[in-house]
């Protein structure tokens, strides 16, 4: 079955760390996406990529980073920088956002601090 | 830039029926989403408008008007399992490949 895989359900870091979370798809859509949800609140876009090599900053980049070196593959690093990095983060993708197709989400990663 | 407004909270009893609104501004508009969420989980896609008029599917249906700015989802015999966030989100232009979210309303559902 196609989908959206993200590991790992639950992270820890601790101060003055960089972290990666992984978002993987065989949904072969061109569009990837990731979110940040904070309890109570919508989600937040961080960064986005419609296609291999390219990505664009969202509402809330600052102290994240990203990648896009295949189609697959859309992962996503929380720097020292972020101050306040304890949230859900949630990956999608989407079929290059034509017509009623939705965006496809990944069942999230939950990220702490030590 | 966007603004998608939705009711914070809205509590039903089971076997009732539920509307929750969702009003938006935005710069141009292509296409309406509504995705459940529960706790802890992956939003899941329920329904999506972009004409004007209700899209029904099963005991969901979604409405829209584009000339109001405004969207409603409307849940009809309502079960404990409908317990859940719903979140409303935008296309803002065709090609822009970006969805805005709104912060979502929490429905319960009371036995």
């Amino acid at each position: 079955d196609g989908g959206i895989t993200q590991s790992p359900k639950y992270l820890f870091r601790k101060e003055g760390q960089n972290v990666t979370l992984s978002c993987e798809q065989n949904l072969n859509h061109d569009a990837m996406y990731w979110y940040r949800q904070d309890p109570g609140q919508g989600l937040r876009l961080i960064y986005y990529s419609q296609i291999v090599n390219d990505f664009q900053k969202g509402d809330i980049a600052e102290g994240y980073s990203v990648s896009r070196e295949k189609k697959e593959s859309f992962p996503l690093t929380v720097t020292s920088a972020q101050k306040n990095p304890t949230a859900f983060y949630l990956c999608a993708s989407w079929d290059r956002g034509f017509g009623n197709q939705p965006q496809h989400f990944g069942d999230g990663t939950r990220l702490s601090i030590l | 830039g966007q603004n998608i407004d939705q009711p914070t909270e809205m509590t039903a009893t089971e076997g009732a029926i539920v509307q929750i609104n969702c009003t938006y501004q935005t710069s141009g508009f292509n296409g309406l989403f509504w995705y459940q969420q529960h706790a802890g989980e992956a939003p899941t896609f329920l329904s999506y408008n972009v004409l004007d008029g209700l899209e029904e599917k099963g005991r969901f249906s979604s409405f829209l008007s584009r000339s109001k700015g405004y969207s409603y989802l409307l849940l009809k015999e309502l079960q404990m399992k409908d317990s859940a966030s719903y979140l409303c989100a935008v296309r803002s232009t065709r090609n822009d490949y970006k969805l805005s979210f709104g912060a979502g309303t929490t429905v319960t559902v009371r036995a």
